[in-house]
C-alpha cells in the first residue's frame, strides 16, 4: 500500500530556533515530492523535488531529496511566530495520473 | 488573479438532504481533484479528473458524486449526506504535465 508518513506530528519551539521536519514514503513509481504549508486556509505550494541529493531553498526554507532512503527533509532557520503552521508532505506517484498521496502533516508552532 | 474558487465556504445540513459543493478555477487547468481532510487523517482524494468528460475515484469515493461538463467546474456533490461526511473539503487543480496543484479555500461541511 502507498504511504506517506511524516514526523514528528507537532512540534513546538521558539523564535529564532531552526526545525527539521521529516517525511518518508513508500510508494510505486515515484514522481516527484511536495512541500505544502496549510496555516487557517489552503494548503500553499512550497516546494518540489525530483532529483536526489538537490536542495531547493526559499529565503529561510529548504528542502532536499533522499531516494535512496525515500525521504525527505524541510529545513526552516530562524523560525519566525508567522512558521506555525500545518507543514504537508505528499507524493505524486503511479501512472499518468499525476495524484498525489498526502503525509498526515507536521504542526509547527513557534512561540515568541 | 489566479485561483481555485469554492462555495459555499461553510455549510451546516441534515442527514440525506442532497447538497452540490461548487468549484471553479480561471487557470485553464485540465486535472482537478476534490480532498477531504480530517484530524488524524490527513488529506483524503475523493474523485479527480484528468480532462472534460473524464473522472475517477480517488480513496474515499462513497457517498460523493462528481461531474466535469466544463473544464473550468468540477462540483462535487452529496447525494445523501451522512454525519460521517462532516468534514472540510478542498478542490485542486493543475496543469498537464506539472505535479504542483493548486488548492481552493476549503469548504467546511457539517452533516447533522
Amino acid at each position: 500500500e502507498d504511504k506517506v508518513v511524516q514526523s514528528p506530528l507537532s512540534l513546538v519551539v521558539h523564535e529564532g530556533d531552526t526545525v527539521t521536519l521529516n517525511c518518508s514514503y513508500e510508494v510505486t513509481n515515484f514522481r516527484s515530492l511536495l512541500w505544502y504549508k496549510q496555516e487557517k486556509k489552503a494548503p500553499t505550494f512550497l516546494f518540489m523535488l525530483t532529483s536526489s541529493g538537490i536542495e531547493k531553498k526559499s529565503g529561510r526554507l529548504s528542502s532536499i531529496l533522499d531516494k535512496k532512503e525515500l525521504s525527505s527533509i524541510l529545513n526552516i532557520t530562524a523560525t519566525q511566530t508567522g512558521d506555525s503552521a500545518i507543514y504537508l508532505c505528499a507524493v505524486n506517484y503511479g501512472g499518468s495520473q499525476g495524484n498525489l498521496i498526502f503525509g498526515k502533516g507536521t504542526k509547527l508552532s513557534v512561540k515568541p | 488573479e489566479a485561483q481555485v474558487t469554492q462555495n459555499p465556504r461553510y455549510l451546516i445540513t441534515v442527514t440525506g438532504k442532497k447538497l452540490t459543493v461548487t468549484c471553479s478555477q480561471n487557470m485553464n487547468h485540465e486535472y482537478m481533484s476534490w480532498y477531504r481532510q480530517d484530524p488524524g487523517l490527513g488529506l483524503r482524494q475523493i474523485y479527480y479528473s484528468m480532462n472534460v468528460e473524464v473522472t475517477d475515484k480517488g480513496d474515499v469515493p462513497e457517498g460523493y458524486k462528481v461531474s466535469r461538463k466544463e473544464k473550468r467546474n468540477f462540483p462535487l456533490i452529496l447525494e445523501s449526506p451522512s454525519p460521517n461526511q462532516t468534514s472540510l473539503y478542498f478542490c485542486a487543480s493543475r496543469t498537464s504535465g506539472r505535479s504542483e496543484q493548486f488548492f481552493g479555500p476549503g469548504t467546511r461541511l457539517t452533516v447533522l
